[in-house]
């Protein structure tokens, strides 16, 4: 099974929005509902901040928001903040019980 | 509080074994089936597979298949991840991850077990 393909980095100022992609196939990203963001700072475990495409655990702000369109879901954050620099993976579910993961991309507020 | 705690960091040889563990706490154990995702150092996060937390079902990535073996003990709460015949490209921080009822998410992890394979 590939990964899925996420840009390595992407940038963005204290209030702006930054949006991030992860591009799978319709046999995993597009054929799924069960795409997954996680965020990770350096050190840290994975935290789930988006799951089911676009819904949000309790505790996440709503400055995340996630979405799809065909084999390509986005997570864009809204109004940048310090603490959102981390690094972002996607996961989809992948059939015959399968999950794959994105390559990560490295989010820096400058 | 659902919590997942892990055993500590471990040293070995190429071609040893090593037996994780990931104790968990706050919720029943056996409605939550349980993944393994490993990280190498200053790399992405690699899926390894699933067991259900009555020890009856798992699924394994095809590049751990045969060599990685996830169990569960629901009289303590407690997954397993045992790998052998270690290589370097093993060296990895090894997470344990609980999987929500509904899907395909991991909604709380472990700590992380580093596991380093060096002659």
């Amino acid at each position: 099974q590939s990964a899925l393909t996420q840009p390595p980095s992407a940038s963005g100022s204290p209030g702006q929005s930054v949006t991030i992609s992860c591009t799978g196939t319709s046999n995993d990203v597009g054929d799924y509902n069960y795409v997954s963001w996680y965020q990770q700072h350096p050190g840290k475990a994975p935290r789930l901040i988006i799951y089911e495409i676009n819904k949000r655990p309790s505790g996440v702000p709503d400055r995340f928001f996630g979405s799809r369109s065909g084999n390509t879901a986005s997570l864009t954050v809204s109004g940048l903040q310090a603490e959102d620099e981390a690094d972002y993976y996607c996961s989809s579910y992948a059939a015959i019980n399968n999950v794959v993961f994105g390559g990560g991309t490295k989010l820096t507020v400058l | 509080q659902v919590h997942l705690v892990q055993s500590g960091a471990e040293m070995k040889k190429p071609g040893a074994s090593v037996k994780v563990s990931c104790k968990a706490s706050g919720y029943t154990f056996t409605s939550y089936a349980i993944t393994w995702v490993r990280q190498a150092p200053g790399h992405g996060l690699e899926w390894m597979g699933w067991i259900t937390a009555d020890n009856t079902t798992t699924n394994y990535a095809q590049k751990v298949q045969g060599r990685f073996t996830m169990t569960t003990d629901p009289s303590t709460n407690t997954g397993y991840l045992e790998l052998r015949s270690l290589r370097s490209d093993d060296t990895a921080v090894y997470y344990c991850a609980r999987i929500t009822s509904s899907g395909w998410d991991f909604d709380y992890w472990g700590q992380g077990t580093l596991v380093t394979v060096s002659s």
